[in-house]
Parts: structure tokens; C-alpha cells; sequence
């Protein structure tokens, strides 16, 4: 239980085109989702929150019109990076909290990631 | 503001070896979680520690939280090879359901 799958999980575009990452909980639903970042050797930095039915908080220092965020239902939420250029490229993961029904209330459970090449 | 502190960021030891991976972190917090990165991957869950004095062990990673100390510890007993990751331990926050991350631990287990 607990699987959270990402797709793509491999993407290279060019730079100016937009990509569209989705996070979807399979067996649980998730209220909250995160939007992760993570460069290499490094940890990871937390883009935003989303937040089922309204807008997603963004952390400080985050561009949020070109990180645009989605959590339209309950298990699914979607990272469209517009406009891409090559220092967006890196490794984004998303997390969905638990909310009933598993083995710990809020715990995140971590999708497998998603790699960004933009040429 | 929560800082989470994890030391050694790098770590190199010999296969059969014993060593500690040690996560402080700067106000109070009642869950905190370990996680296992391989090279290209995310993250694994490995441990989720609740309260003060809990101990979860698995193969050869034990975990342990002292919320009075604000400390955690993974203890990695005759290390293998396939050990070799970077660690990550992580804070809950309440307020937020955020978590604050420590910058990780890279082991390397030489055979």
C-alpha cells in the first residue's frame, strides 16, 4: 500500500516548451501533495505544497508562474514547468501525505521521480 | 526557524565495520524519518520514529529518536556493500505537514 507513481519519469525538451509532471496516489488519497527539487549531491528543497480543490503555496524564491501547480482531485496533482530553460533541468519528486488508512497519519510517501533535460 | 543537522555528510568504511550516522534537529518535534537514496533514484522509507526512547531496526540499520536530546541515530551494524547510499534524515512539522530535511549522508562501503 502507499505507492505514489510519477510520469514521466525521464523528459528532455527543448528549451521554451512547457512539461507537465503528474503525481498520482494508487491506493490512498492524499489532501496534500509536494513538490520537491533536487540537485545533484544535494538535498532536497521543497518547491511548493498542494492542496486538493485550492491553490498550491509556494516557498519562498520559487517562481510560481512557471512552476505551475494542479491538485485536482484527491490523488492526483501535476507540475507544468512553462517555459523551460536548461537551469530547470534537474531531478523533481513529488510526495503525498497520508490521510487515513495507512500506517502512519501523515506520512509522506515519495514517488519515484521524475529527471528534466532541457536542452 | 527548524534546522536539521546531520553529520557525517560523508562516510567511507570498510565492509564488517560498525558506524553511526548521527541527526540533530533544533525544536521539538514528535516524528522523524529516515530515508535511503540510491544514485538516480528517490527516496526509500526506512524508518519512522514517533515518540522519545522508539527503536526500529531492520537487517542491519537500526534507528533510534531521543526527543529530549533532539537527537536521532542510525546505527549501521556489519556494513555491506549494497548499504552503500545516501541517508537522509527528516522532521516533521506539525504546523505544516513540511518536512525539514538533514543534507543527507553519503556512505560509501568499500568490499
Amino acid at each position: 500500500g502507499a505507492v505514489v507513481s510519477q510520469h514521466p519519469s525521464r523528459v528532455i525538451c527543448k528549451s521554451g516548451t512547457s512539461v507537465k509532471i503528474e503525481c498520482r496516489s494508487l491506493d490512498f488519497q492524499a489532501t496534500t501533495m509536494f513538490w520537491y527539487r533536487q540537485f545533484p549531491k544535494q538535498s532536497l528543497m521543497l518547491m511548493a505544497t498542494s492542496n486538493e480543490g485550492s491553490k498550491a503555496t509556494y516557498e519562498q524564491g520559487v517562481e510560481k508562474d512557471k512552476f505551475l501547480i494542479n491538485h485536482a482531485s484527491l490523488t492526483l496533482s501535476t507540475l507544468t514547468v512553462t517555459s523551460a530553460h536548461p537551469e530547470d533541468s534537474s531531478f523533481y519528486i513529488c510526495s503525498a501525505r497520508s490521510v487515513s488508512g495507512t500506517r502512519v497519519y501523515n506520512e509522506q510517501f515519495f514517488g519515484p521521480g521524475t529527471r528534466l533535460t532541457v536542452l | 526557524e527548524l534546522k536539521v543537522e546531520q553529520n557525517p555528510l560523508f562516510l567511507s568504511m570498510q565492509e564488517g565495520k560498525n558506524y553511526t550516522i548521527y541527526c540533530n534537529y533544533s525544536t521539538t518535534s514528535d516524528r522523524l524519518y529516515w530515508y535511503r537514496q540510491d544514485p538516480g533514484k528517490s527516496l526509500e522509507s526506512l524508518f519512522v520514529l514517533l515518540s522519545n526512547g522508539a527503536v526500529k531496526q531492520e537487517g542491519r540499520l537500526m534507528a533510534s529518536l531521543d526527543t529530549k536530546a533532539r537527537l536521532s541515530t542510525l546505527h549501521i551494524t556489519a556494513a555491506v556493500h549494497d548499504l552503500s547510499a545516501t541517508y537522509f534524515c527528516a522532521v516533521d512539522m506539525d504546523s505544516n505537514y513540511q518536512l525539514i530535511w538533514g543534507a543527507g549522508t553519503k556512505l560509501i562501503i568499500k568490499p
